[in-house]
């Protein structure tokens, strides 16, 4: 059974950093392209960057590209985002996700989602 | 980057009902590559549909997604109560690489 299990959130002051976690378990992590997904709340779904199963390709939305850092760990089978120059606008649910394929694109849906981990910017 | 409008905004339906949710995108959709996500409160997005029509693993066939280019929707045939939820269509494959989300349609109890 896949499963994907976020951890890192919480609450941090604007301007600051968080990194996010993701364990992953149930299927062969090295083999699949992951991504994170956030939820602001009461909104809808936002893509936030990708990563290809080696780690030698990364994507990132316009909107948090040159602040946040997405990278995995395949000894560790875990996802990581490095999240900083936080705003009050990042303020969401961030979902780690599992892509179908190996590479980015261009099958870039999101087969697996994990529960989701809260990150609050306020000061 | 392609915009993703949903309609209706909210579908109000009795168990048994027939749901038909339409996903419209601003530019045409290359290879049909749109997916449906169903989410429920307090849950992750669950996959439903990829590739506009197939089914992802373990959904029943009361589910089914068609269309083409910029036309898209998802029907629900004879709504059980655990299908009372928000869907999500997302658009995928575009060059240069970009992921986008519709708005959302609440499917609600009547």
């Amino acid at each position: 059974e896949v499963q994907l299990l976020e951890s890192g959130g919480g609450l941090v002051q604007p301007g600051g950093s968080l990194r996010l976690s993701c364990a992953a378990s149930g299927f062969t992590f090295g083999s699949y392209a992951m991504s994170w997904v956030r939820q602001a709340p009461g909104k809808g779904l936002e893509w936030v960057s990708s990563i290809s199963n080696t780690g030698a390709s990364t994507s990132y939305a316009d909107s948090v590209k040159g602040r946040f850092t997405i990278s995995r760990d395949n000894s560790k089978n875990t996802l990581y985002v490095q999240m900083d120059s936080l705003t009050a606008a990042d303020t969401a649910v961030y979902y780690c996700a599992k892509e179908p394929q190996q590479w980015l694109g261009p099958r870039d849906y999101f087969d697996y989602w994990g529960q989701g981990t809260l990150v609050t910017v306020s000061s | 980057e392609i915009v993703l409008t949903q309609s209706p905004g909210t579908l109000s339906l009795s168990p048994g009902d027939t749901a038909t949710l339409s996903c419209r995108a601003s530019q045409s959709v290359s290879s049909s590559y749109l997916a449906w996500y169903q989410q429920k409160p307090g849950q992750a997005p669950r996959l439903l549909i990829y590739g506009a029509s197939s089914r992802a693993t373990g959904i029943p066939d009361r589910f089914s997604g068609s269309g083409s280019g910029t036309d898209f929707t998802l029907t629900i045939s004879r709504l059980e109560p655990q299908d009372f939820a928000v869907y999500y269509c997302q658009q995928y494959g575009s060059s240069p690489r970009s992921i986008t989300f519709g708005p959302g349609t609440k499917v609600e109890i009547k």
